[in-house]
Formats: structure tokens, C-alpha cells, sequence
């Protein structure tokens, strides 16, 4: 089975601040992808990025940067220099095999909802 | 490039009725998926379908169904509805199959149950 987990449920931060999301998955595939999205209050899920199981390279978007380590199974999410409109819930995801054995399925962490203040 | 499209935005419906909701992936997308989200539970994959087949399918009892067309619309249908049913249901498309491509999501149908 799979599960993904952000410990955090919520963060309140003021703007400027750097602000990192915990995820820990756990997996006993040995290939696997690793994805973060974003869901605004509008509700649309959008995506921000995708890892898979051989790629351990840390990489950085403009003010977003992600750190993927297998040894502890975690992909953290840094937003460096905060500002009001990353305030959104973000979600970790890991693909691989469903609960049911019933094939591939996106499992998805609870989400951790940011609250970026002026 | 038109998004994810799905209809309707909003739905109420009383326990024990049928829902079916609409989902009109990406241009050239054949993979469309669905998922519930709720306060409880956060978001579970229920199915997806990929050139008119169910693919995969998530731990959801048979009252969920759907299907694609082969123009890669897809539709949900939830019968003999439940308080419990109430969520937000999200569609998603990707070029194919197999969950190792980003997801594209549309904004979603808010089921309300009374």
C-alpha cells in the first residue's frame, strides 16, 4: 500500500518569510513519481511538479524549490520570499499501485493550507 | 487551449437519488480520471478511464460507475446517493494512461446532499 503524509495542516506565515511543507511517502515500488499541486480557493488542482524515484536533484522555480531525498522518503516544498497569493492548500502526491491492487492511482497527502499574511 | 471542463458547477440532490456529472478533458487528452475530495477523507482517486476502458479504479463501492466516449468525455454516475456523498468531485486529464504525467484538473462539481 501507499500513503503520503504532511504532517502540517495549516502554516500562517507573514508575507516575505520563507515558508518549507513537509512530505514523507511510503512506497514499495522501486520506480515511482512524486508530484505537487496547488488548489487556489477556486478549487482547481494545479500542478507544479513531478519527481520520479531516480531522479534525487533538487530543483528550483523562481521563488519555489523542492527537495527530494529517498533516504528519509520525503519531497519538500520551499516557497522562498512568501507572498499573498501562494496562500492556497498544497497537496504531495505519489503515483503507483492502488489500494485495491486494481492498478495505478494518485495517492494524495492530506494537503497543508498556507496562509500568507500582508 | 480550453482546460479541464466539467458541468455542472453545482448540484443538489436528496438521498437515495442518482447524480451523473460531466467531464470534457484537454484537446488530445485520452486519459480522463476522477476523484472525490472531502473534508474527512482529502482527496481519493475513484476511477480512470483511457480509450474507453476503465483502467484503474480506487476503493469505492459500486454505486460509483462511469464511462468515456470516444471522444474522451467522461461521465460519473453515483446511485442511491448518501449523505456521505457529499464532496467535491474532481476530473482530470492527461495524454495517457498511467499516472506518471502531470494531471490536469478541472475546477470540479460540488455535490450537496440533503
Amino acid at each position: 500500500a501507499q500513503k503520503v503524509t504532511q504532517a502540517q495542516t495549516e502554516i500562517s506565515v507573514v508575507e516575505k518569510e520563507d515558508v518549507t511543507l513537509d512530505c514523507v511517502y511510503e512506497t514499495r515500488d522501486t520506480t515511482y513519481y512524486l508530484f505537487w499541486y496547488k488548489q487556489p480557493p477556486s478549487g482547481e488542482l494545479v500542478f507544479l511538479i513531478r519527481r520520479n524515484s531516480f531522479d534525487e536533484q533538487n530543483e528550483i522555480s523562481g521563488r519555489y524549490s523542492w527537495n527530494f531525498q529517498k533516504s528519509t522518503s520525503s519531497f519538500n516544498f520551499t516557497i522562498t520570499a512568501s507572498q499573498v497569493v501562494d496562500s492556497a492548500v498544497y497537496f504531495c502526491a505519489l503515483s503507483g499501485i492502488t489500494y485495491s491492487n486494481s492498478g495505478y492511482a494518485l495517492n494524495f497527502g492530506k494537503g497543508t493550507s498556507l496562509l500568507v499574511t500582508p | 487551449k480550453a482546460g479541464v471542463t466539467q458541468t455542472p458547477r453545482y448540484l443538489i440532490k436528496t438521498r437515495g437519488q442518482q447524480v451523473t456529472l460531466s467531464c470534457s478533458p484537454i484537446s488530445g487528452h485520452r486519459s480522463v480520471s476522477w476523484y472525490q475530495q472531502t473534508p474527512g477523507q482529502g482527496l481519493q482517486f475513484l476511477f480512470e478511464y483511457f480509450s474507453e476502458t476503465q483502467r484503474n479504479k480506487g476503493n469505492f463501492p459500486g454505486r460509483f460507475s462511469g464511462r468515456q466516449f470516444s471522444n474522451s468525455r467522461s461521465e460519473m454516475n453515483v446511485s442511491t446517493l448518501e449523505l456521505g456523498d457529499s464532496a467535491l468531485y474532481l476530473c482530470a486529464s492527461s495524454p495517457v494512461s498511467g499516472f506518471y504525467q502531470p494531471q490536469h484538473f478541472g475546477d470540479g462539481t460540488r455535490l450537496s446532499i440533503l
